[in-house]
């Protein structure tokens, strides 16, 4: 089945405890993505990923870092997280960079960081 | 700057009855549009999308959506509501003039249908 897997789907953790959030997508797709989901606010984009080993930010990149060392992986790490960090996050894959492509979204990661 | 506004944080409507889920934009050049449809402890999922062409576009589960480019709306509608289309729907937008394709999403709106 084509799909986006995150792990964790749920983590409760402390301020300043590194984490990481995985992201696998088995579709081959080029163009991978991070958003995080906060009430009243819609989805905001973290960090995306155009192809392997390119990076770049989003409109709310502070306090997160990401790799793309293969295609199919894109983990976000949170080096020291802190409670404004708390939320929803989702992955995200779409075949290629060009514009009109839908992104195929996980099933969130809901951390929260006391 | 991009930005999507979404003005109804819910919309009621009773089973059979048609629905709409109100969107408009603001992009630089032209817009890519999408509709991405939540349920509960799921991701998004991908409803229609306008490129280019007609302004009527058809989608899932039976959703269209109209592009209308004066207005720079993106309205989402159905003809009849399911309680099974109970979700929260979100509007995004692309602008085709920028190189990051980043994707900038409204607030989401969350739609109920009463029996």
């Amino acid at each position: 089945e084509a799909q986006v897997t995150q792990n964790p789907r749920y983590l409760i953790t402390v301020t300043g405890k590194k984490l990481t959030v995985t992201c696998s997508q088995n579709m081959n797709h080029e163009y991978m993505s991070w958003y995080r989901q906060d009430p009243g606010l819609g989805l905001r984009q973290i960090y995306y990923s155009m192809n392997v080993e390119v990076t770049d930010k989003g409109d709310v990149p502070e306090g997160y870092k990401v790799s793309r060392k293969e295609k199919r992986n894109f983990p976000l790490i949170l080096e020291s997280p802190s409670p404004n960090q708390t939320s929803l996050y989702f992955c995200a894959s779409s075949p290629d960079d060009r514009a009109h492509q839908p992104q195929h979204f996980g099933d969130g990661t809901r951390l929260s960081i006391l | 700057a991009q930005s999507v506004a979404q003005p109804e944080d819910q919309v009621n409507v009773a089973e059979g009855n048609p629905l709409t889920v109100k969107c408009t934009y603001s992009v630089s050049g032209n817009p890519y549009l999408f509709w991405y449809v939540q349920y509960p402890n799921r991701g998004l999922q991908f409803l229609l999308k306008y490129i280019t062409g007609d302004n009527l576009v058809k989608g899932s589960y039976g959703f269209e959506a109209e592009f209308n480019k004066s207005q720079t709306s993106f309205h989402l509608k159905k003809p009849s509501a399911l309680v099974s289309d109970s979700a929260l729907y979100f509007c995004a937008v692309r602008d085709m003039m920028d190189s990051s394709y980043k994707l900038i999403f409204g607030s989401g709106t969350r739609l109920l249908v009463r029996p």
